[in-house]
Formats: structure tokens, sequence, C-alpha cells
């Protein structure tokens, strides 16, 4: 079975500064045949369902300030927030869809 | 706009049953699959399965074969998660969630606000 660790569990970034989250598969996600990695990221604010704001690794949702940005490919991906802004404040889940799909456990976003 | 709103939270003694709905609007709710994650407290998200809203055909993801039951009512473009005999692990936040296209990719969104199923005797 795939397994999806992300890093680190929390962080606390300064307002504007940046902030990166680290999601790693244990399998390569990455589709030889269409060149697409099968790698989602969702973003949950406090007491809200989850929402998704990256497909195929990097395409940004509509929607979803560029400030955001996704990378990686295979199996090791990152979520960057270039200029974290007071409503980016959550948690964060990447989800591989390469097969069944599975989350990581998630990574907390607080304001330092 | 789409929607999924979901009924509202339990509190179940262990050993019984509850019945989650998940009411869909803003789109033809036969055209989407209609997914269950269960998301237990502290911890990330977990794909339960997914139900094919045309024919009503459910797939169970591992671990969640036996007591849980996905279904259907179309006339009321509603998604129903059922979990029998209740265990104190049962507890959690379990979501509705649509998949995002009629691809067969599985990507969820928009999802439902949550149920909480607390089980505790």
């Amino acid at each position: 079975d795939i397994e999806m660790t992300q890093s680190p569990d929390s962080l606390a970034v300064s307002l504007g500064e940046r902030a990166t989250i680290n999601c790693k598969s244990s399998q390569n996600l990455l589709n030889s045949s269409n060149k697409k990695n099968y790698l989602a990221w969702y973003q949950q604010k406090p007491g809200q369902p989850l929402k998704l704001i990256f497909s195929w690794a990097s395409t940004r949702e509509s929607g979803v300030p560029d400030r955001f940005s996704g990378s990686g490919s295979g199996t090791d991906f990152t979520l960057t927030i270039s200029s974290l802004q007071a409503e980016d404040v959550a948690v964060y889940f990447c989800q591989q869809y390469y097969n069944s799909p599975l989350f990581g456990g998630g990574t907390k976003v607080e304001i330092k | 706009q789409v929607q999924l709103v979901q009924s509202g939270s339990e509190l179940k003694k262990p050993g019984a049953s509850v019945k989650i709905s998940c009411k869909a609007s803003g789109y033809t709710f036969t055209s989407y699959a209609m997914n269950w994650v269960r998301q237990a407290p502290g911890q990330g998200p977990e794909w339960m399965g997914w139900i094919d809203t045309d024919t009503g055909n459910p797939t169970y993801a591992q671990g969640f074969r036996g007591r849980f039951v996905f279904s259907l009512d179309t006339s009321v473009n509603t998604a129903y998660l059922h979990i029998s005999s209740l265990k104190t692990e049962d507890t959690a936040v379990y979501f509705c969630a649509r998949n995002y296209d009629t691809s067969a990719y599985a990507l969820f969104d928009p999802w439902g606000q949550g149920t909480l199923v607390t089980v505790s005797s």
C-alpha cells in the first residue's frame, strides 16, 4: 500500500513570510503514459470541510490565490505559500489518487 | 451553486446504528460519483469508498466492508451512509464529497459540512 507522509506536522510563519509543506509518497505517483502526477492538495480551515486547491501536483484550482503553488514529481511534492496571509491559517492535506485514494496526515499552518 | 448539505450530529451508544444523509443541489446528481470520507479526531481524512450515483453500485475501501452501507435516493438527490454495530472507534466526522468532475479520477470537491458521530456509552 502507498503511504503518504507529510512534514512538518505544524509550522508557524510570520505574516508575509513563506510557508513550505512537504508530502512524500512511498510509491511513484507519476504516470509514465500521460506524464501526470496523481497528487492533490486540500485546505481545511477550522470548522470547515476540505477544499481542493491543487490537482495534478501543480494545477491550481479556480479561485485559489497565486501565492499558493504546488510542485514536485514522482514521490516528493511541495505546497508553498509565498506570502502567508491570515486567511491561510488551516490544515493542509496531500492526497494521492494514483490508486485507492489516500491522504497524508496533514500540516497545520499558524501565524507566528 | 453546487452544495452538499449533511444531516446533523449524532450521539449513539455502542452497538447502535446511524444513518447520515447528504443532500446535493446545484448540479445533476446522477452525473457525479459520491464519496464518503471519515476524519477521526486529530487525524487525517480516510477515504471510505464511493457510490456510483447513476447505477447505485457502491465500492467500499478496505476497512469499511461489512458495517458500512452506501445508498441513494435519486428522487431527492440524496446519498446516505449507514453504519451498524457502532463502536467507540467509529467516533469521527463523516463527510460526503463529490467527485470533482465526471472523470474517474478520485479528486473530491465540493465536500459536505461534515457530520459528527459520537459513540459513547
